[in-house]
Parts: structure tokens; sequence; C-alpha cells
């Protein structure tokens, strides 16, 4: 059973403008949110995270935002770049568990 | 740092036949995971390590698969005997520490695995 859900799987958005990415969760155990990127033929390099004692994180173009009472974050790429167009894994984890549950992952198209 | 390496980077093998993926962890990493990926699925951990002990295997699927830790620097995902729905990604990756959640997990490059 998925605990974290990825819909829309594929989204293409223009050089520029901003790429929002969603997902869900369903296990309230969850505290820590991470988003991956992964390129063809390589595997998922850590993108960002967020701690549930936070609703934003920030870092340059990418931040991310819990909405904890919805259990819902969401990835902004604002301006999305060529380079961008990738998978991007949503994972969430409890604490004491080492385990991450992923969800099935978003492809991004940013055309030039 | 080299990164996590895994090998081969792809196989193909026929129905029956074992198969073996073999992981080298980053120095200095205490955990080490053993992910799927699959269309249907998504991505899926199958077993993790800490300090060579497996600590949760309950993503294995079914007895053919085994994993094995011999040393801090290797370690093997072996199915046998293979299936076609077998026929996956497999990711292995590495992080250091105590797992707070907040422990980065490092992937290798995949195995690309298809069993005809």
């Amino acid at each position: 059973d998925q605990q974290v859900k990825q819909n829309s799987p594929s989204l293409s958005v223009q050089e520029g403008r901003i790429s929002i990415l969603n997902c869900d969760y369903t296990n309230s155990m969850f505290d820590y949110f991470l988003w991956y990127k992964k390129y063809p033929a390589e595997g998922p390099t850590f993108l960002i995270s967020i701690s549930s004692i936070k609703d934003k994180n920030e870092d340059g173009r990418f931040t991310v935002f819990l909405n904890k009472s919805a259990k819902h974050l969401s990835l902004h790429i604002v301006p999305s770049q060529p380079g961008d167009s990738a998978v991007y894994f949503c994972a969430a984890s409890a604490r004491g568990n080492n385990r991450l549950a992923f969800g099935k992952g978003n492809q991004v198209v940013v055309i030039p | 740092d080299a990164g996590v390496i895994q090998s081969p980077r792809h196989e193909v093998t026929e129905m029956g036949q074992e198969v073996t993926l073999r992981c080298k962890p980053i120095s200095g990493h205490d955990y080490l995971f053993w992910y799927r990926q699959t269309m249907m699925r998504g991505l899926e951990l199958l077993i993790y390590f800490n300090n060579n002990v497996p600590i949760d295997d309950s993503g294995m699927p079914e007895d053919r698969f085994s994993a094995k830790m011999p040393n801090a620097s290797f370690s093997t995902l072996k199915i046998q005997p293979s299936e076609p729905r077998d026929s996956a990604v497999y990711f292995c990756a590495s992080s250091r520490g105590e797992w707070t959640g907040e422990e980065t997990q490092y992937f290798g490059p995949g195995t690309r695995l298809l069993v005809l």
C-alpha cells in the first residue's frame, strides 16, 4: 500500500516558469520529508528536505512546503531550467524508523 | 569520493538462472539499503543493514531473494531462481550515522535487470 503518493506522473513547463510537484502521504507518524531527483541511467540524488516542525524550506530555486493537517507537501522550482528535466521522487520517514517510503515519481520536462 | 558503486550496470538473464548484484557503499557509511524500482510500484525498500547486520528485510518479496553484507565495504543481493517479474532497476544506497530521518541516503547508479 502506497504511503506516499505522487499523482500527475508527468509535467511539462516552459523554461523560466514555475514547476510545482505535489505529494500526499497517509502515515501520520511521518515527520521528515525529502525530495530526490533522478536523471536517466543514474541513481536518485538528494534535493531538499523538510522536518515536520517547519512548513517551508528553501534552497536556491527549490522550495518545499509542508501542510501537516492535509498530509500534503509540494516542491516548487522557480525558475525552471532545462537541466531540471528529470524524475522527482517524494519520500518520507518516521523518527526512529530507518525506512524511507518513496512515491512513484513525477517526470518533469522543461521546454527551452 | 567515488560514491556508491554497483555492478553490473546491466544484466540480462534467463528465467531460472541465479543473479547476483553487487554494491560497494561509501566509505564510512554505517547504513546500506537495497531498493527496487518498477513502473508499477515505484521505488521500494527491500532490505537495509546497519554495521553489516540486516535490520529490516520485510520488503524482500520472497525467499528467492537474499542479501548479505560480509564486510563494511561490500554487499550482495541474490535472486535464485530469477523470474521475469523480477525485471527492474535495483539500487543500492548508503548513509552514515545514527538515523534520525535527516541523514541523506546516497544512491548508486543502479543495476538494470532483465529476466527473459
